[in-house]
């Protein structure tokens, strides 16, 4: 089975412009978080979504959205980019949302964005 | 304000002897914890986990003890390998928030030296 996979890996943007990242979960997981590295940190959660629906949202202004498609399938979109959303950004998906319950959660590879 | 923090940026250790990898966290609210495993150019990979009601969690060459009235959790490695090489990072978990988001220490870059 494949991994999370995401897309693009690296790509690189200039200040005001916009930006789509998308994410295709494990098959059979139905939860998607995105998490943003910036370096020299660990990830921060940016959002979670459960069978289609925002089940979290973490400090991260409006500029930021997301959504997930019926086939658990996931963007994360970025307007007025800003120097400082340069980072990677991590996708993970888990089966569940329970994650005591052993639902491990699993991280993509990651979308390197550069904003100049 | 960091509720999650692993205090050490690095640490090396010699091919062979234990690893132990420390982390602090302030959210008495949290009750699952996990260890991921980053190497460059890679996104995490999942180590091993520990419920509230654990004290200590073993799978393999690995084990994590948590100390909640400390609010402190580590992470054994034995015997420490090169392949182990690579940032580690301690996250929790508080599911009574709403949703199941993890929040990351900073990590640690570990290095074993052959």
């Amino acid at each position: 089975d494949a991994g999370v996979t995401q897309s693009p890996t690296h790509l690189i943007k200039t200040r005001g412009q916009h930006v789509t990242l998308r994410c295709s979960p494990i098959s059979g997981h139905k939860s998607v978080s995105w998490y943003q590295q910036v370096l020299g940190q660990g990830p921060q959660f940016i959002f979670q979504y459960y069978e289609k629906e925002e089940r979290g949202r973490g400090n991260f202004p409006d500029r930021f959205s997301a959504r997930q498609f019926p086939n658990y399938s996931s963007e994360l979109n970025v307007n007025a980019l800003l120097l400082g959303d340069s980072a990677l950004y991590l996708c993970a998906s888990s089966r569940g949302l329970d994650t005591a319950s052993g639902n491990t959660i699993y991280f993509g590879e990651g979308s390197w964005l550069t904003v100049v | 304000d960091q509720q999650v923090k692993q205090n050490s940026p690095s640490l090396s250790v010699q091919e062979g002897r234990i690893s132990i990898l420390n982390c602090d966290y302030t959210n008495s609210m949290f009750d699952y914890f996990l260890w991921y495993k980053k190497y460059p150019a890679e996104g995490p990979t999942f180590l091993i986990s520990i419920s509230s009601i654990k004290d200590k969690n073993e799978d393999g060459r690995f084990t994590v003890f948590l100390n909640k009235s400390a609010k402190h959790l580590s992470l054994h490695i034995v015997p420490s390998q090169p392949g182990d090489s690579a940032v580690y990072f301690c996250a929790a978990q508080n599911p009574g928030a709403g949703s199941y988001q993890l929040t990351f220490g900073k990590g640690t870059k570990l290095s074993v030296i052959p």
